[in-house]
């Protein structure tokens, strides 16, 4: 497989269930990215890993928990989310954050909350 | 903060034929990189084209190209011999050349295209 590919593509869930999303780039990059796409707004940055550390969080609130265990995969564990948090959920990925390289995407998790 | 505007929520163009999807942006920096990304309706976004600023030159992929006005802050799309693949919502997006903060990419709310056979 090559680019980035986000599991599941679908995922609906309860307020109360505990969830993971998963990205992974086969790209050899290191930086990833999570974005919260909701319908009609701007996509928003959420998080940001370089070489596998932190270097943004966008106020984002505590029941999103990321996870950058190695340079290719980036996780979301999801818990206690409201409706509001139903939106399309994209990893990306670019070579080095800090210069001009384009971002790829993956195609999302589609996230519906009950 | 940087805002990049898309007024155009919607567009449609006959199959063959050319369409422009504006873009506007405010920022108070002289250097910084613009995109224009494509999103399917399968959703995998795909970088379509990007200009630098310090580039006067307009940039060109094939059959889509920018008229880059800096002065207006203006960025817009044009898309010739449309095809039916082209349809997708178009997201114009912002990124600064230097700082702490130069990954940010800013997007737009984007511009859904539908493109006719």
């Amino acid at each position: 497989e090559t680019g980035v590919t986000q599991t599941p593509r679908h995922l609906v869930m309860g307020m109360t269930n505990k969830k993971s999303l998963k990205c992974e780039q086969h790209l050899g990059h290191n930086a990833m990215y999570w974005y919260k796409q909701s319908a009609k707004k701007p996509l928003e940055l959420m998080f940001v890993y370089s070489l596998e550390e932190r270097v943004e969080n966008n106020s984002v609130p505590s029941r999103f928990s990321p996870e950058c265990p190695n340079s290719s995969h980036l996780f979301l564990h999801l818990h206690t989310l409201q409706p509001e948090d139903s939106a399309l959920y994209l990893c990306a990925s670019s070579q080095d954050f800090q210069r001009n390289q384009p971002q790829h995407f993956g195609d999302g998790t589609r996230l519906s909350i009950l | 903060a940087q805002t990049v505007t898309q007024s155009q929520p919607e567009m449609s163009v006959q199959e063959a034929e050319t369409v422009t999807l504006s873009c506007t942006y405010d920022t108070s920096e002289s250097d910084y990189y613009l995109f224009w990304y494509k999103q399917p309706p399968s959703r995998q976004m795909i970088l379509v084209i990007r200009q630098e600023a310090y580039k006067q030159q307009n940039a060109t992929e094939n059959r889509f190209s920018v008229n880059f006005q800096k002065a207006a802050k203006s960025f817009s799309l044009k898309i010739s011999d449309s095809q039916l693949g082209d349809a997708a919502m178009y997201f114009c997006a912002y990124r600064s050349y230097s700082g702490g903060s130069n990954y940010k990419l800013t997007f737009g709310k984007g511009t859904l295209l539908t493109v006719n056979p």
